[in-house]
């Protein structure tokens, strides 16, 4: 069964640069796998960021993009906040008859 | 705006049955896919089964094919999932997630509602 990859955590420094990738165990990830991401705080329900490989949900700001980066989809921030400490989830869309397979979620720090 | 807003969690015993809800309001129910996505304990989201618009077609994770089953009624704007032979595996916190098909992502979330499945 295929595993979807994500960085266990990561750290950034208030106004830096970060980029999270999603990857298979087996094979690379193009747009036909339709990446999402979402960003989860302790406590708080998923928000969706990003869908499509690159748009940008309703209400996030642009220092959240979304690409494929060699064989993976990858979240950048931008100009990181203390807020966007949280917790990071890509899915991808594996075949029909299912709605996709959640990576293990990357723990984001901003210090 | 769009409101997702889940029920009927509680404690169980293994073996035993229950039924959440989901009551959605601030769009057009009918013309949308749901689906519900848990989470158990200190763990990652795990997407657990979804229904076209009509209710015509149900998907399952592998991991709960068999036991739970996902309905809608678009009279009542509500979603639902029977959970049945419920397994201390299930604990999780369920959430309700509106699901764009064309797409394939979650574009909104309830706030969850939260099985345990302990003697």
């Amino acid at each position: 069964q295929t595993v979807v990859t994500q960085e266990p955590s990561f750290s950034v420094s208030p106004g830096g640069t970060v980029t999270l990738t999603c990857g298979l165990s087996s094979g690379s990830v193009s747009t036909n796998y339709y990446p999402s991401w979402y960003q989860q705080t302790p406590g708080q329900a998923p928000r969706t960021l990003i869908y499509n490989t690159n748009i940008r949900s309703s209400g996030v700001p642009d220092r959240f993009s979304g690409s494929i980066l060699g064989n993976k989809a990858a979240l950048t921030i931008t100009g990181a906040q203390a807020d966007d400490e949280s917790d990071y989830y890509c899915v991808l869309y594996m075949r029909s008859g299912t709605s996709g397979v959640f990576g293990g979620g990357t723990k984001l720090t901003v210090l | 705006e769009v409101q997702l807003l889940e029920s009927g969690g509680g404690l169980v015993q293994p073996g035993g049955s229950l039924r959440l809800s989901c009551a959605a309001s601030g769009f057009t129910f009918s013309s949308y896919a749901m689906s519900w996505v848990r989470q158990a304990p200190g763990k990652g989201l795990e997407w657990v089964s979804t229904i076209v618009d009509s209710g015509g077609r149900t998907f399952y994770a592998d991991s709960v094919k068999g036991r739970f089953t996902i309905s809608r009624d678009n009279s009542k704007n509500t979603l639902y999932l029977q959970m049945n032979s419920l397994r201390a595996e299930d604990t999780a916190l369920y959430y309700c997630a509106k699901r764009v098909i064309i797409t394939e992502y979650f574009d909104c979330w309830g706030q969850g509602t939260l099985v345990t499945v302990s003697s």
